[in-house]
């Protein structure tokens, strides 16, 4: 199984201020064939199911800020939230879907400071 | 809109069988690979089982492999989770969730979620 692994495990950031959310995987998630990294960010507000934010490791889903970011390539990757807002107060998972079983690192708590 | 409806979650015993559904509309149900998601109480996100778009391929996590049973019901845009064996550890809110759609991969991110059922393991 691929292991998913977040930095730090939790993160206050004063508001407008960037945040700034660490991946790894065990194994790299890059698919040749496409040279894309099967990589998604989701968030989960409290009560709330989780929502896509970024997949392929840098593609904004449709409707999510443009404040969100992704980046990196092959086993590390990076959320970058450029100004953060009082509405990103969430915990943010990554997830690979390169292989199965599906796995999500264990989440990163997002709070304001 | 897309919706996805979860149901079937309660109390059950060590041991007992419960069966999920999730009601799915607003998109065409059988071109996606589905999936069920699990959350336990104040924990991180665990992947259950997907089920391919005409229920020929299922796959599952270790933990649940050979206790949990995926199937779907296209004509009534239905998917589900039939669980036996139930154990304390099962214990969780069961998320359905949509495998976006580009070429019909499996290997897709998870662009729609319910609001999952409650599953409470306890004697």
């Amino acid at each position: 199984d691929i292991v998913m692994t977040q930095s730090p495990d939790s993160l206050a950031v004063s508001l407008g201020e960037r945040a700034t959310i660490n991946c790894k995987s065990s194994q790299s998630v890059l698919y040749s064939s496409n040279n894309k990294n099967d990589l998604a960010w989701y968030q989960q507000k409290p009560g709330q199911p989780p929502k896509l934010l970024i997949y392929w490791a840098s593609t904004r889903e449709s409707g999510v800020p443009d404040r969100f970011s992704g980046s990196g390539s092959g086993t590390d990757f990076t959320l970058t939230i450029s100004s953060l807002q009082a509405e990103d107060v969430a915990v943010y998972y990554c997830q690979q879907y390169y292989n199965t079983p599906r796995t999500f690192g264990q989440g990163t708590k997002l709070e304001i400071k | 809109e897309v919706q996805l409806v979860e149901s079937g979650g309660g109390l059950v015993q060590p041991g007992g069988s419960l069966r999920l559904s999730c009601a799915a509309s607003g998109f065409t149900f059988s071109n996606h690979w589905m999936n069920w998601v699990r959350q336990a109480p104040g924990k991180g996100l665990e992947w259950v089982a997907n089920i391919k778009q005409d229920g020929s391929e299922k796959y599952y996590v270790d933990s649940v492999k050979g206790r949990f049973t995926i199937s779907r019901d296209n004509a009534k845009n239905s998917l589900f989770l039939q669980m036996i064996s139930l154990r304390a550890e099962d214990t969780a809110v069961y998320y359905c969730a949509r495998t976006y759609y580009d070429d019909g991969s499996a290997y897709r991110p998870f662009d729609y979620w319910g609001q999952g059922t409650l599953v409470t393991v306890s004697s």
